[in-house]
């Protein structure tokens, strides 16, 4: 079965902290995409990225980085955490097309303290 | 700007009642239309999918949308609903290009089925 791996379920971090969440999928997916999801807000689309060393601002980029060295592996970086990214982080991928939909991960939520 | 509008942001039905969720979409091309579901502390799982062809597009768990480009809506529906299909469901449509599809999400519809 495929999968996106988010390495953590629950993270909590204190305000300022810099702050990794890492996804890795096995479908050999040129396209990862890092969204936030918010309670009556649906998924915002923060960073993705269609080729290694490639990325690309989503909607949302503001305090956020990437980092993708590796095909299978796209990481996102919270230079300095603040209360605001609290939130559930989920990483998806897709195909060249990106027709076959994308496969989630589980989720990352992460509370700034 | 492509966005896609889900006007329910709550929904009660019995169980195996009908159930039919509710999006619009705004793009300019022939779109690409998803429905996701995702359960309590879960990603999010492909229900269907539309890309062109027949407008009725049948999905998994029993599921259905339409697409009608006049209306520019792809609601979903299922015939009876199992206490199991409580989730929360988001529509979302694939919008950019150069080989990848950038996905735009609804603010999602939150289903409770009672007994």
């Amino acid at each position: 079965d495929v999968k996106v791996t988010q390495s953590s379920r629950y993270l909590v971090k204190r305000t300022g902290e810099k702050v990794f969440l890492e996804c890795v999928q096995d479908m050999d997916h040129e396209n990862m995409f890092w969204y936030r999801q918010d309670p009556g807000l649906g998924l915002r689309l923060i960073y993705f990225s269609y080729d290694v060393k490639m990325k690309e601002k989503g909607d949302i980029p503001e305090g956020y980085s990437v980092s993708r060295e590796k095909k299978e592996r796209f990481s996102l970086i919270l230079e300095s955490a603040s209360t605001n990214q609290t939130s559930m982080y989920l990483c998806a991928s897709t195909g060249p097309e990106g027709v076959g939909g994308y496969t989630f991960g589980s989720g990352t939520r992460l509370t700034v303290v | 700007a492509q966005s896609v509008t889900q006007p329910d942001i709550h929904i009660t039905v019995s169980e195996g009642a009908s159930l039919e969720l509710r999006c619009n979409y705004s793009y300019g091309a022939t779109p690409y239309l998803f429905w996701y579901v995702q359960s309590p502390g879960q990603g999010l799982q492909l229900l269907l999918k539309y890309f062109s062809g027949d407008t009725l597009v049948q999905g998994i768990k029993g599921f259905e949308a339409e697409f009608k480009r006049s209306q520019s809506s792809f609601n979903l529906r299922k015939p009876s609903v199992h206490w199991s299909d409580a989730a929360e469901y988001f529509c979302a449509v694939g919008a950019g290009s150069g080989g990848y599809n950038k996905l735009i999400f609804g603010a999602g519809t939150r289903l409770a089925v009672h007994p």
